[in-house]
């Protein structure tokens, strides 16, 4: 069965510094990739994905993630956050052919001034 | 609405009781799934519905759990004789494709649930 691991539960970090949100997935399988955002009180939104083509994706909030087979892995970066990058952060895979998310138990990213 | 919309935002119910979760999703969309947040756990799959048929179901923890989807449109998730560890945010999201992995999933706020 498919599973996500996401390393780091809570990553503080200073503003305008930059960060890595790790995540690794188990499969041997062609599979899409996608990180998820949740602020604050808020609903989880979409923040990039991957599935066809080139490895690299970004979001247009400055956010990139990198597709690597070899090494099952979709790290989020950003080179630079801001306060308001503040929220759980959650990545996730699903197969093809099915339809279904698996998700990661999230990271926490708290950016301080 | 323009979005997955979900009711109650929050429930307080006492263990034993029943309880009913509904979600209205996105206008058109025929794929629709319901998640479990809980403290410590992430986010679990539940039941996903294309159309009016649940083709996956295997994420609904017990018997106790159950969900319906009538008209390819509003879904309801019931959880009867509650306990404890129910307690949980439960998502509702909503696709316009289905069988895709890639489909883009709309999630809705969440009903917070609260079993005393």
């Amino acid at each position: 069965a498919q599973s996500v691991t996401q390393l780091d539960s809570q990553v503080p970090v200073f503003e305008e510094a930059p960060v890595e949100l790790r995540c690794n997935y188990s499969s041997s399988v062609s599979v899409y990739l996608f990180w998820y955002v949740q602020y604050p009180n808020q609903g989880l939104q979409l923040l990039l994905k991957y599935l066809s083509g080139s490895t690299l994706v970004e979001s247009i909030n400055g956010f990139e993630a990198e597709f690597n087979k070899s090494q099952t892995s979709f790290h989020l970066r950003k080179p630079s956050v801001h306060i308001s990058d503040t929220a759980e952060y959650f990545c996730a895979v699903s197969d093809l052919d099915t339809d279904k998310l698996i998700f990661g138990t999230g990271t926490r990213l708290q950016v301080f001034p | 609405g323009a979005g997955v919309s979900q009711s109650p935002s929050n429930k307080v119910t006492e263990k034993g009781k029943d309880v009913e979760l509904r979600c209205d999703p996105i206008s058109g969309h025929t794929a629709l799934y319901w998640y479990r947040q809980s403290l410590g756990q992430g986010l679990e799959f539940l039941i996903y519905f294309q159309g009016n048929s649940a083709p996956d179901k295997s994420g609904l923890p017990s018997d106790r759990f159950s969900a319906e989807r009538t008209g390819g449109s509003v879904s309801t998730l019931t959880i009867q004789r509650t306990q404890q560890e129910d307690s949980a945010v439960y998502l509702c999201a909503s696709s316009s494709e289905g069988l895709a992995g890639g489909a883009l999933k709309y999630f809705g706020p969440g009903t917070r649930l609260t079993v005393l």
